[in-house]
């Protein structure tokens, strides 16, 4: 079975300061890693993905990913906070299944990470 | 519509209540999805529907759940006798095709609450 682990629910950065949000996959086959963002009173949206090309993903806002099998870790980065990041983020995995419809649809959701950016 | 759009947004009913909640996708998209989120938790898989049919129903929590699309666009999930446990924002999101790979598109979800 897959799993992700967010540990902890908050986390606070002051504005510029670098975001780091961790992130720690458990899965018997080579996953699909993804990260989603919550924004207040929105539906979550797809931030960046990895499916097995480059461990460094980069996605929309200046997010970026890396996917490190020996740590099974895919850590959520951005160098430099913006107000506008504070948002609820959620990693997730997939089984990278070996069949010609490639991944599952199931996708399974950490318990998220609560961003405030102070000023 | 541009995105996936979930009706109603808020739903209070009382235990023992039956309950419907609606989900609209993007147009052309084939897979849809229901997913639970309860308070302080993730995101969690319901049914997966690829056209008019259930592809994986596995995490439906009972038999008091079930989803049906019957045209391969809207979908419906449906409730029956409520539990204050049910209490939740029920998220829908659909995607192209259903390889696994796509992007979900979510909607702002449907909270329900029971009394």
């Amino acid at each position: 079975a897959q799993s992700v682990t967010q540990l902890g629910s908050h986390v606070s950065v002051s504005e510029g300061a670098l975001v780091l949000l961790r992130c720690n996959y458990s899965s018997s086959v080579p996953p699909y890693l993804f990260w989603y963002v919550q924004y207040p009173n929105q539906g979550l949206q797809l931030l960046l993905k990895y499916t097995s090309a480059a461990t460094l993903v980069k996605g929309i806002n200046g997010f970026e990913a890396e996917f490190k099998k020996s740590e099974t870790s895919f850590h959520l980065t951005k160098p430099s906070a913006h107000m506008s990041d504070a948002a609820e983020y959620f990693c997730a995995v997939s089984p990278h299944l070996q069949s010609t419809q490639g991944g599952s649809e199931k996708l399974v959701f950490g318990k998220g990470m609560k961003l405030t950016v102070n000023p | 519509g541009a995105g996936v759009s979930q009706t109603p947004s808020n739903k209070v009913t009382e235990k023992g209540k039956y309950v419907e909640l609606r989900c609209d996708p993007i147009s052309g998209h084939t897979a849809l999805y229901w997913y639970r989120q309860s308070l302080g938790q993730g995101p969690e898989f319901l049914i997966y529907f690829q056209g008019t049919g259930a592809a994986d129903d596995s995490g439906l929590p009972n038999d008091r759940f079930f989803a049906v699309r019957p045209e391969g666009s809207v979908s419906t999930l449906k409730i029956q006798r409520t539990e204050r446990g049910d209490s939740a924002v029920y998220l829908c999101a659909s995607s192209q095709r259903g390889q696994g790979l796509g992007e979900l598109f979510f909607g702002e979800g449907s909270r329900l609450t029971v009394l």
